[in-house]
């Protein structure tokens, strides 16, 4: 199975300012996710990385507040623009195992704040 | 449109007895069905998986999880719990996206209290 690194593990922001998050994996891997866990909540997917293209995000989510690159097939990052204290959430890089068969492996995620 | 449904918010039960976290989907197609635990704080863990044949699965911790075709299910289960068990567990099933490629949608979790 595939490890994951996540970077930060948490930080705390002012309002306005951006965070990237990194996601680093030990094995290439053609999918990457991220997710965002918002208090209380399930996850919610953000959009989804292949290396080479342009993420594909999901509903109600914009490139312009969560850019994502996707360099090479062990790293990708997640920033968040122009936070707010909405953004304060659990945000978690994935990757599927065997093209999904064998399931998907998660990070230990970022937990930000945003005051 | 496909979605995960955990019709329990909340589920407590006795150190010692059996326990069960409901799942039910609605996917078009051959399921692809996953448990993952949460513990505080942290990240996701994987439990099991159904992909195919048997329909009673056996994953991580002593979990197993029970795919019932008719009733769209995929309840989770335990023969004896532990104190230790006490998380939220999220149900969640790979659906087929519109641009052809896979993704993974998760229910709203269950929280688990295993009472000493």
């Amino acid at each position: 199975s595939a490890v994951i690194s996540q970077k930060p593990s948490r930080d705390i922001c002012q309002r306005g300012t951006s965070l990237t998050i990194q996601c680093q994996v030990d094995s290439q891997v053609t999918m990457m996710f991220w997710y965002r866990q918002q208090p209380g909540q399930s996850l919610t997917l953000i959009a989804t990385a292949n290396q080479g293209s342009e993420a594909t995000y999901e509903s109600g989510f914009v490139i312009d507040k969560f850019p994502i690159s996707r360099p090479n097939l062990t790293f990708s990052t997640l920033t968040v623009s122009n936070m707010s204290p909405e953004d304060s959430s659990l945000y978690l890089c994935s990757v599927a195992l065997g093209n999904g068969l064998d399931g998907y492996t998660f990070g230990s995620g970022t937990r930000l704040t945003v005051v | 449109a496909q979605s995960v449904a955990q019709p329990e918010d909340q589920v407590n039960v006795a150190e010692g007895n059996p326990l069960t976290v409901k799942c039910t989907y609605s996917v078009s197609g051959n399921p692809y069905l996953f448990w993952y635990v949460q513990y505080p704080n942290r990240g996701l863990q994987f439990l099991l998986k159904y992909i195919t044949g048997d329909n009673l699965v056996k994953g991580s911790y002593g979990f197993e999880a029970e795919f019932n075709k008719s009733q769209t299910s995929f309840h989770l289960k335990k023969p004896s719990a532990l104190v230790s068990d006490s998380a939220l567990y999220f149900c969640a099933v790979r659906v087929r996206a519109k641009t052809s490629y896979d993704k993974v949608i998760f229910g709203p979790g269950t929280s688990l209290s295993v009472i000493p």
